[in-house]
C-alpha cells in the first residue's frame, strides 16, 4: 500500500461546476498537507497546505482534512479549463525538514 | 518574487557519463530538496539538505551525489548514469521553522542516451 493513495482520474467536469478531489494516508502521524498543482512536463505548484482538521479556504480551493479518517480532499469551485492538470496530494510526518511524500496524483479535467 | 532557479534546464548525456545538477533555492530558504519524476509518475524524494547538511535520504541510488554550499545552493551530482535516469529533476527549497511547505524550481530535464 502505497503511504499516499489518490484516484488517478480522469476525472471530468464541466466548466462551471465542483470538482472534488480525495486523498487518504497512512501514517497516522502525518502533520502536514498540502496539495499541488502540476501542468504536463512542469514543476508542482503549491495550491493548498492545511494542518489543522477541517477546511481551510482560499478563493476558489477548499481543502478538508479529517485526520481521523486520515482523509484529505480538495474543492475547487466554479472549474476553468485552465484547472485541467495533476493535482498531486503530499504528506509530511512532522514538522522541521522532513521529505514530503506524494500521491501519483489525480488528472483532472475541466470539459467547456 | 524570487523563486527557486534550476541549471540546466535539459540536459542530454550518454550512458555512464557523468551530470551536475545544480539549484539555487529561494532566498533565505535554508532547506532544499531534489525529486526525480519518470514519466507518469508522482515526484520520488532523493534527498535533502538543511544549513547545508544532509536531512533526509530517500531513493536516491549510489551513483548520485548531493550537497549544500555555503550559499545554500545545492548541486546533485549523478555518474554513470543509465537509460532509466531519463527524468524530470526538481530541486524544491523551504524555511524550516515555518513548516515544511516546498517550493519547487521549474525542473531540469534530464535524457540519456
Amino acid at each position: 500500500q502505497k503511504e499516499v493513495e489518490q484516484n488517478s482520474g480522469p476525472l471530468s467536469v464541466p466548466e462551471g461546476a465542483i470538482a472534488s478531489l480525495n486523498c487518504t494516508y497512512s501514517d497516522r502521524g502525518s502533520q502536514s498537507f498540502f496539495w499541488y498543482r502540476q501542468y504536463s512536463g512542469k514543476s508542482p505548484e503549491l495550491i493548498m497546505f492545511i494542518y489543522s482538521n477541517g477546511d481551510k479556504e482560499d478563493g476558489r480551493f477548499t481543502a478538508q482534512l479529517n485526520k481521523a479518517s486520515q482523509y484529505v480532499s480538495l474543492l475547487i469551485r466554479d472549474s476553468q479549463p485552465s484547472d485541467s492538470a495533476t493535482y498531486l496530494c503530499a504528506v509530511t510526518p512532522s514538522g522541521g525538514y522532513q521529505k514530503v511524500t506524494f500521491g501519483t496524483g489525480t488528472k483532472l479535467q475541466v470539459i467547456p | 518574487a524570487a523563486g527557486v532557479i534550476q541549471s540546466p534546464r535539459h540536459l542530454i548525456k550518454e550512458k555512464r557519463e557523468t551530470a551536475t545538477l545544480k539549484c539555487y533555492p529561494i532566498p533565505r530558504h535554508d532547506t532544499v530538496y531534489w525529486y526525480q519524476q519518470g514519466p507518469g509518475q508522482d515526484p520520488q524524494f532523493l534527498i535533502s539538505f538543511y544549513e547545508k547538511m544532509q536531512s533526509d535520504k530517500g531513493s536516491i541510488p549510489d551513483r548520485f551525489s548531493a550537497q549544500q554550499f555555503s550559499d545554500y545552493h545545492s548541486e546533485l551530482n549523478m555518474s554513470s548514469l543509465e537509460l532509466g535516469d531519463s527524468a524530470l529533476y526538481f530541486c524544491a527549497s523551504s524555511l524550516a521553522g515555518r513548516g515544511e511547505t516546498q517550493y519547487f524550481g521549474p525542473g531540469t530535464r534530464l535524457l540519456v542516451l
